[in-house]
């Protein structure tokens, strides 16, 4: 199947920083990205739609000024997770269609986790 | 956005016993529904889809029914062996068809 990778896989951080993880579609081009977060043994809770070129389109309850997501290119989405604070510790995984969104499966990256300390 | 519910949350059952996990939704314009499986530390992987057109599919011990006027979907494992165990997230593709809502998991254990 298809591959996307995710980078870092761990990540360690002070209060108020900000960090830049990468989602990359490494054999297909992906115009629709998916980024998740999850808690310890609960569910994916879809945060935004990463489309290339345009906006991000955000769920409902999640602030797009805290969740920076820029997807340039046609293989490459980023999440910024800006001033990170304690609370914004988890597990945040993405995901791509290799059919472009369009109800194919959903290829997920191994995820990284954010310890902000 | 589509509200996906799923039970049960945890799941024990005998090694070559059946387990049965079900999950609603509450868009009827969802028209995919995969189920992915969890293993601890690991990515979802993708075990069986079924669209909306399909009431039900098998493939080998897996299998998926969906009752579209009912919103309901259920993922049957049958001859369960050990390395079934896992958490199983259930999906619903939404109204744009391309923006997917997971259901809580059902952890499963399957006792040797």
């Amino acid at each position: 199947g298809a591959v996307v990778s995710q980078h870092p896989s761990r990540v360690i951080c002070k209060s108020g920083t900000s960090v830049k993880i990468e989602c990359r579609s490494l054999d297909f081009q992906a115009t629709t990205m998916f980024w998740y977060r999850q808690f310890p043994k609960k569910s994916l809770m879809l945060m935004a739609t990463s489309n290339e070129g345009s906006k991000a389109t955000y769920e409902q309850g999640v602030e797009k000024d805290k969740f920076l997501i820029n997807h340039a290119s046609l293989t490459l989405s980023t999440l910024t997770v800006t001033s990170a604070h304690p609370e914004d510790s988890s597990f945040y995984i993405c995901s791509a269609s290799a059919h472009g969104g369009n109800t194919g499966e959903l290829f997920f990256g191994e995820g990284s986790r954010l310890t902000v300390l | 956005g589509e509200n996906v519910e799923q039970h049960p949350s945890t799941l024990s059952v005998q090694e070559g016993d059946s387990a049965v996990i079900k999950c609603t939704y509450s868009d009827s314009a969802s028209n995919y529904f995969p189920w992915y499986k969890q293993e601890l530390g690991k990515r979802p992987q993708l075990i069986i889809d079924i669209r909306s057109n399909v009431g039900e599919k098998k493939d080998q011990r897996i299998a998926v029914t969906l009752n579209k006027t009912a919103k309901h979907f259920s993922l049957h494992i049958t001859e369960t062996q050990p390395e079934d165990s896992a958490v199983y997230f259930c999906a619903a593709s939404g109204a744009t068809g391309n923006q997917f809502y997971f259901g809580t998991g059902t952890s499963l254990t399957v006792i040797p």
